[in-house]
């Protein structure tokens, strides 16, 4: 069965430091999702791409994050530089288009960031 | 803003037994879907079951169910002959709009299924 992954499984690193996040959607799934999960909380949503272009990245904090899908496959999250408060789960989660019967999201099994 | 609140932060339930996981909703939208989402301890999320707002039958998932009550904007899940593997963060998720949106989740409710 076809699955989302995405790696390193887990991080730590030193505040003011940069990471990165690396997630492959499901084979054909145009859509690409990048959720925050603090511990405790329920996932909220960074930024979605459709193919390669943003399609929603409001909830992005722009002066530290940054993410890319340049070939509307593969995608990269960047975090530069780390603070204590990014410290959380970060999810990847892909569906096959945007919105309809067909918009089930999938999801990757994370990676754990620890900012120290 | 559309917003889910799942106003149990743990349950537990004896292996066997029935369980229901409650979530209420609030959004002005008329069409939308709402999605039960299981996170097993260090596993990744995985979908339980979904429902369309625009049909009125309850989804069914072998042993998960739904009470979609749309007036009254609650969305429960009934997990019956409940099993150690169903041991998870159970997680109410609200969709809407009509073109790849995002999952605005609740916090979550911890299941504990005892033997």
């Amino acid at each position: 069965e076809a699955e989302v992954a995405q790696s390193p499984r887990y991080k730590i690193t030193e505040k003011s430091q940069a990471v990165a996040f690396w997630c492959d959607p499901i084979s054909g799934h145009a859509t690409l999702y990048w959720y925050r999960q603090i511990l405790g909380q329920g996932p909220e949503l960074l930024v979605q791409f459709q193919d390669e272009s943003v399609v929603d990245d409001s909830q992005l904090p722009k002066d530290r994050f940054s993410a890319e899908r340049l070939k509307g496959v593969d995608s990269t999250l960047k975090i530069q530089p780390a603070e204590l408060g990014d410290s959380a789960m970060y999810l990847c989660a892909s569906s096959l288009v945007g919105g309809g019967d067909t918009d089930t999201q999938y999801f990757g099994p994370g990676t754990r960031l620890t900012v120290l | 803003a559309q917003t889910v609140t799942q106003s149990q932060p743990e349950m537990s339930v004896q292996e066997a037994e029935t369980v229901t996981l409650s979530c209420t909703y609030d959004t002005s939208e008329n069409n939308y879907y709402l999605f039960w989402y299981k996170q097993p301890p260090s596993r990744q999320m995985i979908l339980v079951i979904r429902q369309e707002a625009y049909k009125q039958q309850n989804a069914t998932e072998n042993r998960f169910s739904v009470n979609f009550q749309k007036a009254a904007k609650s969305f429960s899940l009934k997990i019956s002959d409940s099993q150690l593997g169903d041991t998870a963060m159970y997680f109410c998720a609200f969709m809407t709009g009509e073109y790849g949106n995002k999952l605005v989740f609740g916090a979550g409710t911890i299941l504990r299924v005892k033997s």
